[in-house]
């Protein structure tokens, strides 16, 4: 059974900090996904890796792929209270994906 | 372009009870996904319908069950609701059945709680 684990699962810091969060599997998979979720809101894909080693930036957000293609990292730099919400990351095919946890960021003020 | 829209927002049911959800796919979408995301989860894989079949599906009892329509919009059906069938009910749509650069578009999710 192929599994996603998310850390941390809840995330608290202050606007201007950087943050790491992480997307870890003992299983590979051939293309990852993050989303962000807002509350009362569905999941919004923010971007998708495919290849081993590859890294996308979507302006302060950075994205990267593990090369063994089992782990994700989403790094956020000086963060805002915009970027506030639960992350996911999700793998497997497209009609069925897996998805972690989440990690629930909270910026403030 | 519309998205996906779901209906309704909020429900409540009694256990025992049967429940129908609506979704209406992004335009031009032949695709679509259901998923369930109980409190503090992320959302788990119910199944799928392309073109109007069962096209995939996760680890739910038969008691879920699904239709697409000619229009590609479809309804998710629950039957002999249980306590921990609460949740959030999320359905996606897409382009494709399988391929990665075809995206999931989710709509907001119909909110069910059963007493």
């Amino acid at each position: 059974t192929q599994l996603l684990e998310q850390s941390p699962q809840f995330l608290s810091i202050q606007e201007g900090e950087n943050l790491t969060v992480y997307c870890n599997s003992s299983s590979v998979f051939s293309s990852l996904q993050w989303y962000r979720q807002e509350p009362g809101e569905g999941p919004v894909l923010l971007v998708t890796v495919v290849t081993g080693g590859e890294v996308k930036k979507l302006k302060r957000l950075t994205f990267q792929f593990g090369d063994a293609r089992k782990d994700s990292s989403l790094h956020i730099t000086a963060a805002q209270p915009g970027d506030t919400g639960l992350y996911l990351c999700a793998g497997g095919s497209q009609g069925n994906l897996i998805f972690g946890k989440g990690t629930k960021l909270s910026v403030k003020p | 372009e519309t998205g996906v829209t779901q209906s309704p927002t909020h429900l409540i049911k009694t256990r025992g009870q049967q429940v129908t959800l609506r979704c209406s796919s992004q335009s031009g979408h032949n695709t679509v996904s259901w998923y369930q995301q109980a409190l503090g989860q992320g959302p788990q894989f119910i199944f799928q319908y392309y073109r109007e079949e069962e096209n995939g599906r996760g680890n739910f009892p038969p008691r879920f069950s699904g239709l697409q329509f000619p229009n590609y919009s479809s309804e998710l059906n629950v039957n002999a609701l249980e306590l921990d069938d609460s949740a959030l009910y999320l359905c996606a749509s897409s382009l494709s059945r399988g391929a990665y650069n075809s995206p999931l578009h989710f709509g907001n999710g119909t909110r069910l709680t059963v007493t």
